[in-house]
């Protein structure tokens, strides 16, 4: 079964230091696996995505991820924090095979907070 | 911007009326979701659609149920309002090309 574990539910950076937001995921099939980003009030926003194409992904906003099979993760990285990157997070696979309709699976968020 | 829209952005009810909210979407893609958002659960599937009068369960979908008899509209009702559906709500498109998803701004349901 597919499931995906985001390791930290509150990362807090300085601005100007380097982001790493980790995620882990399990899944029997090749996945495709997604970042999202959530700021406060508003609705989710694709950041990037990972297809079976380059293991180095790169997203909007400076952020990229990594996508490594033999450890299972895709962690989320930026290599400097902004004010307007504190928001939560979301780590997501999708069930990637015949007759699974393509469903997403989300981890349970990762809350960035960016201090001056 | 994937226009999609939600409707209504905020609704307080009481505990046994029914409630409709209805996603509009406006580029004709063939997948649909809904999904609830509640704090540490991150986002969880109710139902979705492939298709017009083509729906199925998600992970959550007690107590839900939808429709959709154009392209364009996806609706979810809960037929008798619980305090445990208050919550977020959130439609969802699938893209064309891939499995991502674009989703629409939420609504906020309040069920006293």
């Amino acid at each position: 079964a597919q499931s995906v574990t985001q390791l930290d539910s509150h990362v807090s950076v300085s601005e100007g230091t380097p982001v790493l937001l980790r995620c882990n995921y399990s899944s029997s099939y090749s996945p495709s696996l997604f970042w999202y980003v959530q700021h406060p009030n508003k609705g989710l926003q694709l950041l990037l995505k990972y297809t079976s194409a380059a293991t180095l992904v790169k997203g909007i906003n400076g952020f990229e991820a990594e996508f490594k099979k033999s450890e299972t993760s895709f962690h989320l990285t930026k290599p400097s924090a902004h004010m307007s990157d504190a928001a939560e997070y979301f780590c997501v696979v999708t069930l990637n095979y015949g007759g699974s309709q393509g469903n997403l699976i989300f981890g349970k968020g990762t809350k960035l907070s960016v201090k001056p | 911007d994937a226009g999609i829209t939600q409707s209504p952005r905020h609704k307080v009810t009481e505990t046994g009326t029914p409630v409709t909210l209805r996603c509009h979407q406006t580029e004709n893609h063939r997948y649909m979701y809904w999904y609830r958002q509640d704090p540490g659960h991150g986002l969880r599937l109710i139902h979705y659609s492939y298709g017009v009068k083509d729906t199925d369960k998600g992970e959550v979908s007690d107590g839900y149920s939808v429709s959709r008899s154009k392209t364009e509209d996806f609706l979810l009702t809960l037929e008798s309002a619980t305090s445990s559906q208050t919550s977020v709500y959130f439609c969802a498109i699938r893209g064309r090309l891939s499995y991502e998803q674009y989703f629409g701004p939420g609504t906020r349901l309040t069920v006293t």
